[in-house]
């Protein structure tokens, strides 16, 4: 299994660009979120989804937008960036409520910076 | 609003040390807290919590949970300075969303 993939894993955007994030994973979770890392801060929700179809905000959503066509795909698209975008980007999946474990999985992360 | 405090902030000690990391949390329907251990990259999990006063245990960490008191601790014995990383509290939601909600972290640098 290659558990949680991510890409780009670097990226360097001008201010008003927009990009799509990838984040797929192999382990048939239903459940899936992106997080922001800001330097020194723990992780921030910025959107979430329970399974293919399904998806809602969490804590700080503005600026970006997701999609959940399939199980394993879970994009995150930033429209018109901006430099308070700059962070680090973690994907993360875990199985479903009912399945006994909430061991979150996460990729190794994509660090945008935005100029 | 949800929310997870972790104390300290940040800790340096020398190597042997131990030392104790807390997380406190104030939220509606609690279903587990986790502790995660991030070195410079994505979280690693360490634990995972249920039930109060039952100690988990892997090599020279140890984590418990006090669902009265609403608070877990996570000890570190002997501290070696492959220790040194970011230790994150989170705690698993339930009623339909099971989202997580992250602390900000402990910084932990141990030095030789």
């Amino acid at each position: 299994n290659a558990g949680v993939t991510q890409t780009p894993k670097f990226r360097i955007l001008k201010i008003g660009q927009s990009m799509t994030l990838q984040c797929a994973q192999d382990m048939n979770h239903n459940y899936m979120y992106w997080y922001r890392q800001d330097p020194g801060m723990g992780l921030k929700l910025i959107y979430y989804s329970v399974g293919a179809g399904i998806t809602d905000k969490g804590e700080v959503p503005n600026g970006y937008n997701v999609s959940r066509s399939t199980t394993e795909d879970f994009p995150l698209r930033l429209e018109l960036a901006a430099p308070s975008q700059t962070s680090v980007y973690f994907c993360a999946s875990s199985p479903s409520g009912t399945s006994g474990t909430d061991t979150q999985y996460f990729g190794p992360g994509t660090r945008l910076t935005v100029l | 609003e949800d929310k997870v405090v972790q104390s300290p902030l940040s800790l340096v000690v020398h190597e042997g040390d131990t030392v104790t990391l807390n997380c406190s949390y104030e939220v509606t329907n609690f279903r587990s807290l986790l502790w995660y251990k991030q070195e410079k990259k994505a979280p690693t999990f360490l634990f995972m919590l249920t039930s109060s006063g039952i100690e988990k245990k892997s090599g020279r960490l140890s984590s418990i949970l006090d669902k009265k008191e609403l608070f877990s601790i996570l000890n570190i014995t002997a501290t070696q300075t492959g220790d040194s990383a970011v230790y994150l509290c989170a705690v698993r939601l339930t009623s339909g969303t099971y989202k997580y909600i992250f602390g900000t972290g402990t910084r932990l640098k141990v030095l030789a």
